[in-house]
This record gives structure tokens, sequence and C-alpha cells, in this order.
């Protein structure tokens, strides 16, 4: 059963910068597994922000990028907002029609 | 712009069978760059993939849920369900419906519905 591991948390200032990373339990990420990011706040449905690894959807700030960093996916937030504070999960393609979403990171603004 | 909307009862007895729907408006469900698709969230929990659909009816399912889940298209309704057998308290989770492609993320999502097991 294929793990995809995300930090449980991070903590970041505002106007802070944070990279939250999404890896395998075993195996390197790379742009062949289509890596993208969602945004979750409470009691709401998750919010597209990067896919395809560093495409941004239509309408999130230029402040949220994604690439691959090293053997992980990584989401960075450049100039954090109080509006950030969110769940952030990504998704990773395993081929043959099969997705498997990230554990999750909290970030929290403080 | 393209919605999605889930449907179908909020609790469910255990040992018997979840179904739910996803209508589709502002697009075309017979679209054929994408899937249609279900994804769970236990309560304060993590996203969950269930499995999607192409609608020419081509299937894929998490492993780990395979067994039970039965993922159908009508493109007539331009509609797609979900059925989630034998089913126990640990499938009570906020379902949604989502569009997805590899290349494109999961793109559109449904607001979600929370479907409770229980007896």
């Amino acid at each position: 059963q294929t793990v995809v591991t995300q930090e449980p948390s991070f903590s970041v200032s505002p106007g802070g910068t944070v990279t939250l990373t999404c890896g395998l339990s075993s195996g390197s990420v790379s742009a062949s597994y289509y890596p993208s990011w969602y945004q979750q706040t409470p009691g709401q449905a998750p919010r597209t922000l990067i896919y395809s690894t560093n495409s941004r959807s239509s309408g999130v700030p230029d402040r949220f990028s994604g690439s691959i960093l090293g053997n992980k996916a990584a989401l960075t937030i450049t100039g954090a907002q109080a509006d950030d504070e969110s769940d952030y999960y990504c998704v990773l393609y395993m081929g043959s029609g099969i997705y498997v979403f990230g554990t999750g990171t909290k970030v929290t603004v403080l | 712009q393209l919605q999605l909307q889930e449907s179908g009862p909020g609790l469910v007895k255990p040992s018997e069978t979840l179904s739910l729907t996803c209508t589709v408006s502002g697009g075309s469900i017979s679209s054929s760059s994408y899937h249609w698709g279900w994804i769970r969230q236990p309560p304060g929990k993590g996203l969950e993939w269930i499995g999607g659909i192409h609608y020419s009816g081509s299937t894929y399912y998490n492993p780990s849920l395979k067994s039970r889940v039965t993922i159908s298209v009508d493109t007539s309704k331009n509609q797609f369900s979900l059925k989630l057998s034998s089913v126990t308290a640990a499938d009570t989770a906020v379902y949604y419906c989502a569009r997805h492609r590899a290349a494109a993320g999961i793109g559109y999502w449904g607001q979600g519905t929370l479907v409770t097991v229980s007896s």
C-alpha cells in the first residue's frame, strides 16, 4: 500500500516563507506523478492550488508555488498571510487511473 | 462554470449499502479528457480518494476499497454515482464528488455531503 507522507504541522510568521513537502514511503516523487496541492479550511471543500507540479490554478495568488525538491514534491508559501492558515494536502497520480492523497499538513500563521 | 452537486441519504445503517449521486451542471460529463471521481473525509481526518470513472464506463478504484465500491455513470442525466457496500461506522465521512485528470489535478469539487453510518 502506497503511503504519501507530509509533515503533520508547520508554523509560519506573517510575511514569512514555509515549504511543505510530499514524499513517497518508497521511492522518489517526480513530475511523472503530476503532484497537485489543495488547501482546505474547516467545513469547506478543498480548493485546488497547484497541479502538474508547478501550475497555479486560476485565481490562486502567486505567493503559492510548486516544485520538486530532491525526491519530494514541494509547496512553498512566500509572504504568508493570516488566511493561509489551513490544512494542505498533496495528491500523487500513481498511474492506471489511481490517485493517492498525502497525509496532510496543518499550517498555522502566528 | 462547471458545478458538481452530491445527493443521497445522510444516514445509512451498518452492513447496508451507501449510495450517492453527483449531478454535473455547466458542462458535459461526456468530456473525453476527464475522469469523475469520489473522495471522502472522515470527521477530523484526512482526504481519501475512493475511485473514478470515465464517461466511457472505465472505472478506477482505491485498492483498499475496491471490493466494496462500484462507480457508474449516466451520461443521459449528466450524473455519476457511488455505491459502497457493507458499510461500518468507519465509513462515516463527508463524501465529495469531483472532476479530475492527471495533468490537471482535481480541478472541480462538489460541496460535499455528510454520510453517517449508524443504526
